[in-house]
């Protein structure tokens, strides 16, 4: 069984301060990494794409590749109170390209 | 900019009716998938459908549930004969081939109640 784990939260940060997701997969062979932010009773709306080892940065988002280990990452790095949602870290498995979802972190930001 | 449609946003049904669930997928994407998600739990994979056939299936995707691709916007997902446990949020997904073709798109989801 092809696994993505994520901490459910919530993690609460101030308004400002630096959000920090954390995501790990259990197959290796697993090249593409996606993290998608859901509110309440909506839809996922992408956030980022990776595919390779290292940071890739996006606005006030980036995301950390690790492939050795594993493990993926999204930094928010100024905290909006827009921001809070449940945020799920998708990894590409299959030859079908099918999406495993990890169960999501939810994120507060507070004022 | 582009994105993916689906109707209805809710639907009630009783169980053991036939319900169709329907999707516009962005227009030139090729690669089409459905997802469901029961209230509280993760997103899962239910089908993958590409060149009018289908690629990938979960065990959820049993013979209750089939795929179509009716007409050239159109991509369907029918359940035959719903079970109060088929009850979650449906979401479609498409994604295209060149720069970023990795990415699915979702759709907004249509919200199915089977009483």
């Amino acid at each position: 069984q092809k696994e993505v784990e994520q901490n459910s939260g919530p993690l609460s940060v101030p308004e400002g301060a630096i959000a920090s997701l954390n995501c790990t997969y259990s197959d290796r062979g697993s090249q593409s990494f996606f993290w998608y932010r859901q509110y309440s009773g909506k839809s996922p709306e992408l956030i980022m794409s990776i595919y390779s080892n290292g940071d890739k940065e996006d606005g006030r988002f980036t995301a950390q590749l690790n492939k050795a280990s594993q493990y993926v990452s999204l930094l928010n790095r100024d905290s909006q109170p827009s921001d809070s949602a449940t945020y799920l870290c998708a990894v590409n498995t299959g030859g079908g390209n099918k999406l495993t979802f990890g169960t999501g972190t939810q994120l507060k930001v507070e004022l | 900019e582009p994105e993916v449609t689906q109707t209805p946003s809710h639907q009630v049904t009783q169980m053991g009716q036939e319900v169709i669930l329907r999707c516009v997928p962005i227009s030139n994407h090729l690669y089409f998938y459905w997802y469901r998600q029961i209230l509280g739990q993760k997103v899962e994979f239910l089908v993958s459908f590409y060149n009018n056939e289908i690629s990938e299936k979960s065990e959820i995707f049993d013979d209750q549930f089939s795929v179509e691709r009716p007409d050239g916007s159109n991509f369907t997902l029918k359940i035959r004969s719903t079970k109060l446990e088929d009850s979650a949020m449906y979401f479609c997904a498409s994604r295209g081939t060149s720069g970023g073709g990795e990415t699915q798109y979702f759709g907004p989801g249509t919200r199915l109640l089977v009483l």
